[in-house]
């Protein structure tokens, strides 16, 4: 399977900051996605990445606070932007390789103060 | 709404015994289901897989069961081993979902040696 980088891997940042999360795969892959784990919680779909357009978001949100690009098939970036203390989370990207399995990177793990 | 729900947050077993960790979902239309294992500061990694046409998939330790009737899935691990102490995800995809993944709050399982 596909091996995937995020950084930075961890930060702490001050509330109405941007943080700009970064994903690299080590070959092309036909989807990738991210995901948000709040303390205690389950990992929710933020968006899948779209190459070349734009991204496609889940229900509760949107691309104002989470602008995603994908410009190509081995990288994609995820901004948290505005950000409160609700905004601590892990953020995690994954990929398909065209089937349902999903591998994931080793997450981002956001503190906003 | 969760659609995907794993109503133990936790396991204890002995090593050497079986784990059993249960998913139930309400959305008729899943037809793909994974279970994913976590280890704190890591990302989930895909563990073992089913297709709504299979009831069973077996790989090595793990088994997976699949009702679909009752909307039930388990996800038998033996034996047991303390490397498994890990948050076991169950998730669920429908095909016409564009590989997305729903994901179930997650079972902590603690192996006692």
């Amino acid at each position: 399977s596909a091996v995937i980088s995020q950084k930075p891997s961890r930060d702490i940042c001050q509330r109405g900051t941007s943080l700009t999360i970064q994903c690299q795969v080590d070959s092309q892959v036909t989807m990738m996605f991210w995901y948000r784990q709040q303390p205690g919680q389950s990992l929710t779909l933020i968006a899948t990445a779209n190459q070349g357009s734009e991204a496609t978001y889940e229900s509760g949100f949107v691309i104002d606070k989470f602008p995603i690009s994908r410009p190509n098939l081995t990288f994609s970036t995820l901004t948290v932007s505005n950000m409160s203390p609700e905004d601590s989370s892990i953020y995690l990207c994954s990929v398909s390789e065209g089937g349902f399995e999903q591998y994931f990177g080793p997450g981002t793990r956001l503190t906003v103060t | 709404d969760q659609q995907v729900k794993q109503n133990s947050p936790s396991l204890s077993v002995q090593e050497g015994r079986i784990s059993i960790l249960n998913c139930d979902y309400t959305n008729s239309m899943f037809d793909y289901f994974l279970w994913y294992k976590k280890y704190p500061a890591e990302g989930p990694t895909f563990l073992i897989s089913i297709s709504s046409i299979k009831d069973k998939n077996e790989d090595g330790r793990f088994t997976v069961f699949l009702n679909k009737s009752a909307k039930h899935l388990s996800l038998h691990i033996v034996p047991s081993q303390p490397g498994d102490s890990a948050v076991y995800f169950c998730a669920a995809s429908a095909i016409s979902g564009d590989y997305k993944l729903s994901f179930g709050a997650g079972t902590t399982v603690t192996v006692r040696a």
